[in-house]
C-alpha cells in the first residue's frame, strides 16, 4: 500500500454540484493533514490543514477518519474556479517533520 | 509581505552542465523545501533544509544538492544534467516545526537540450 494515495480522476463536475474526494494513508501516527491545491502550471498552494477531526472553510469540508485512515475534501456549490488538482500532504516520521505528498486528484467543473 | 521568491523564472542548459538554482524563504522561516515536478507528475521531494542544515533527502542521486545560508536563501545545485532532469523546481518555506503549512514559490523551469 501506498504511503498516501489519491484518485487521480478527472472528476468531471458540473459547475454547482457537490464534490468529495478521499485521500488514504498507511501511517496511523500521523496527526496532521494538509490539503494543497494546484493550478495548472503553476505552484501548489495550502488549502486547508486538518488537525483533529476535521475542519471547514466556506465551501470546503475537511474530514478525517483515523480509524480507516482516510481524509476527505467536500466542496459545495462547486466554482469554475475551483478546477484545479487537489494535493492530499501527511507529515510522518520521527516528529511528523516528513511529508509524503498524494499524487494528486484532478478535479475539473463544467459550465 | 513577500512570498516565496525563485531565480531564475526559466533557464535553458545543455546536456552535462550544471544548473544553479536560487530561493528566498518568506521573512522569519527557517526551513527550505526543494521539489521537482516534470510535466504532468506530480510533486517529487528532493531536500530540506533548516537552520543551515540539510534535514532531510528524497530519492535522488547524489548530483542533485543544495545547500542554505545563514540568511535562510536556498541554492540546489544539479551536476551533470541529464535530458530527464527537464522540469519545474519548486522551493517552499516554513516555520520551523511548521513542515505541513508550506509556501510556495513559482518555480524555475529547467530545460535541458
Amino acid at each position: 500500500r501506498k504511503e498516501v494515495e489519491q484518485d487521480p480522476g478527472p472528476f468531471n463536475v458540473p459547475e454547482g454540484a457537490t464534490v468529495a474526494f478521499n485521500c488514504t494513508y498507511s501511517n496511523s501516527a500521523s496527526q496532521s493533514f494538509f490539503w494543497y491545491r494546484q493550478d495548472c502550471r503553476k505552484e501548489p498552494k495550502l488549502l486547508m490543514s486538518v488537525y483533529s477531526s476535521g475542519n471547514e472553510d466556506g465551501r470546503f469540508t475537511a474530514q478525517l477518519n483515523r480509524a480507516s485512515q482516510y481524509i476527505s475534501l467536500l466542496i459545495r456549490d462547486s466554482k469554475l474556479s475551483d478546477s484545479a488538482t487537489y494535493l492530499c500532504v501527511v507529515p510522518t516520521g520521527d516528529s511528523n517533520y516528513q511529508l509524503i505528498w498524494g499524487a494528486g486528484t484532478k478535479l475539473i467543473i463544467k459550465p | 509581505e513577500a512570498g516565496v521568491t525563485q531565480s531564475p523564472t526559466h533557464l535553458i542548459k545543455t546536456r552535462g552542465q550544471q544548473a544553479t538554482l536560487r530561493c528566498s524563504p518568506i521573512s522569519g522561516h527557517t526551513s527550505v523545501y526543494w521539489y521537482q515536478q516534470a510535466l504532468g507528475l506530480g510533486l517529487q521531494f528532493l531536500l530540506w533544509y533548516d537552520e543551515g542544515e540539510e534535514r532531510n533527502r528524497g530519492n535522488f542521486p547524489p548530483r542533485f544538492s543544495g545547500r542554505q545560508f545563514p540568511n535562510y536563501s536556498s541554492e540546489l545545485n544539479v551536476n551533470a544534467l541529464e535530458l530527464e532532469d527537464s522540469a519545474l523546481y519548486l522551493c517552499a518555506s516554513s516555520l520551523a516545526g511548521g513542515a505541513g503549512e508550506q509556501y510556495f514559490g513559482p518555480g524555475t523551469r529547467l530545460t535541458v537540450t
